[in-house]
């Protein structure tokens, strides 16, 4: 059972426009979300992250929005970039527990 | 720079071979973690270190191993490889329980089990 969820494996947009890439879950314990970017022959790394005490998170070109009573979050990117091709991994922490739970992620392809 | 490695980063090898993968971090961290990612799943932790000696299971544990007898080293050990062993595997350091925001992952090992 994925308790965390991003429902579309592929997401390809225009180069300056914005890219959203969303993430469900169902564990109520989960207080802390990441978004993680990887790229082909390179582990994961940290992008952004929000406390379930917050609701939008933003740093630079990059938005993160929570909305608990859905249980989603969104990734905004804005504006995209070809460096932004890459693929994107929401995971969430439940308070109390040791390590992250995955989604399966989203392969962002930025068009010239 | 703040690193870490793992090797090897390609293995193919056959069914009850015993194998290790090594991982290493220099930053002094406490926490390390392994991870697989396959098709389709995600991400799925395997098991996880809090400190020297410390160990415990993640969510796939069943077929590995772990050790950590220093700080900075976390191999992982498949005693009798099997098929569904076949993966992309993650090893991850971060400084302490909750520092997800400064986890770093390795570059990858990919395993193929025939």
């Amino acid at each position: 059972d994925q308790q965390v969820k991003q429902n579309s494996p592929s997401l390809s947009v225009q180069e300056g426009r914005i890219s959203i890439l969303n993430c469900d879950y169902t564990n109520s314990m989960f207080d802390y979300f990441l978004w993680y970017k990887k790229y082909p022959a390179e582990g994961p790394t940290f992008l952004i992250s929000i406390s379930s005490i917050k609701d939008k998170n933003e740093d630079g070109r990059f938005t993160v929005f929570l909305n608990k009573s859905a249980k989603h979050l969104s990734l905004h990117i804005v504006p995209s970039q070809p460096g932004d091709s890459a693929v994107y991994f929401c995971a969430a922490a439940a308070k109390g527990a040791d390590g992250l739970t995955f989604g399966k992620g989203t392969h962002l392809i930025i068009q010239p | 720079e703040a690193q870490v490695t793992q090797n090897p980063r390609y293995l193919i090898t056959v069914t009850g071979k015993k194998l290790t993968v090594t991982c290493s971090q220099n930053m002094n961290h406490e926490y390390m973690s392994w991870y697989r990612q396959d098709p389709g799943l995600g991400l799925r932790q395997i098991y996880y270190s809090m400190n020297v000696e410390v160990t415990d299971k993640g969510d796939v544990p069943e077929g590995y191993k772990v050790s950590r007898k220093e700080k900075r080293n976390f191999p992982l050990i498949l005693e009798s490889p099997s098929p569904n062993q076949t993966s992309l595997y993650f090893c991850a350091s971060r400084k302490g329980r909750i520092s997800y925001n400064e986890q770093f992952f390795g570059p990858g090992t990919r395993l193929t089990v025939l």
